[in-house]
């Protein structure tokens, strides 16, 4: 009954390589999130979905592309794999996007657990 | 100047201590204020939430923000070992913005 999940939890591969990470929520949310979290622990966000539209695309590589089949899933593929690339993953989602004053309610993230991925 | 500035410590304090923990930002856009949680090799909780300036209290944590000098502290009282953890400020302008982070402080706290 996990609430945000991710897959793999650990993902070791080589540089060039082509590598996917699933999300699945089963909050209901409308809203998910992708964020890298680097070696000294900034996370920032890279995607956000909202009903299965992009609505945030920070400056990532274009080698990243996320993907949401539906409002209860997000996954990352990412091209060409680079050293760089090494860091955790985390996916996250909200209740809702941009509605009224916000609030805890509708503003929280809950986050998954992280996919560590380590380029060689 | 980053958006968001936090001392990654690590902090180290003995069990009972109160712990303080900071961040300062530049940007007076903001007017959400949270803080989040990080056990080791776990995501991120949330932990306080609190609406423009003004204290919030929740059990053993309080969380101050002060936008005149944009400053905002978490609390923690009687600090316990399951404290330790990585403590994230994070904030927002408005409900339709992203979360901007802090790069978070080690506590440790040592029973």
């Amino acid at each position: 009954d996990t609430a945000v999940s991710q897959t793999p939890k650990y993902l070791v591969t080589q540089m060039g390589n082509d590598k996917s990470i699933k999300c699945e929520q089963n909050l209901g949310h409308d809203t998910m999130y992708w964020y890298k979290q680097d070696s000294k622990k900034f996370l920032k966000i890279m995607f956000s979905y909202n009903n299965k539209e992009l609505i945030i695309n920070e400056t990532v590589p274009n080698r990243f592309s996320p993907k949401s089949p539906d409002k209860a899933h997000l996954n990352l593929h990412i091209n060409s794999l680079e050293l760089g690339d090494s860091a955790v993953y985390f996916c996250a989602s909200s209740q809702v996007w941009g509605r009224g004053s916000g609030g805890p309610e509708t503003d929280t993230q809950y986050f998954g657990p992280g996919t560590r991925l380590t380029v060689l | 100047q980053k958006e968001v500035e936090q001392d990654p410590g690590p902090l180290s304090v003995p069990e009972g201590a109160i712990v303080s923990l900071n961040c300062t930002y530049s940007n007076s856009a903001f007017q959400y204020f949270m803080w989040y949680r990080q056990y080791s090799r776990k995501g991120p909780e949330l932990l306080m939430y609190t609406y423009s300036s003004g204290n919030k209290e929740d059990g053993r944590f309080t969380a101050q923000v002060d936008k005149s000098s944009k400053y905002i502290s978490l609390f923690i009282r009687d600090s316990q070992p399951s404290d330790s953890a990585t403590y994230l400020c994070a904030m927002k302008k408005g409900s339709n913005y992203k979360l901007t982070f802090g790069k978070g402080t080690l506590l440790t706290v040592n029973p």
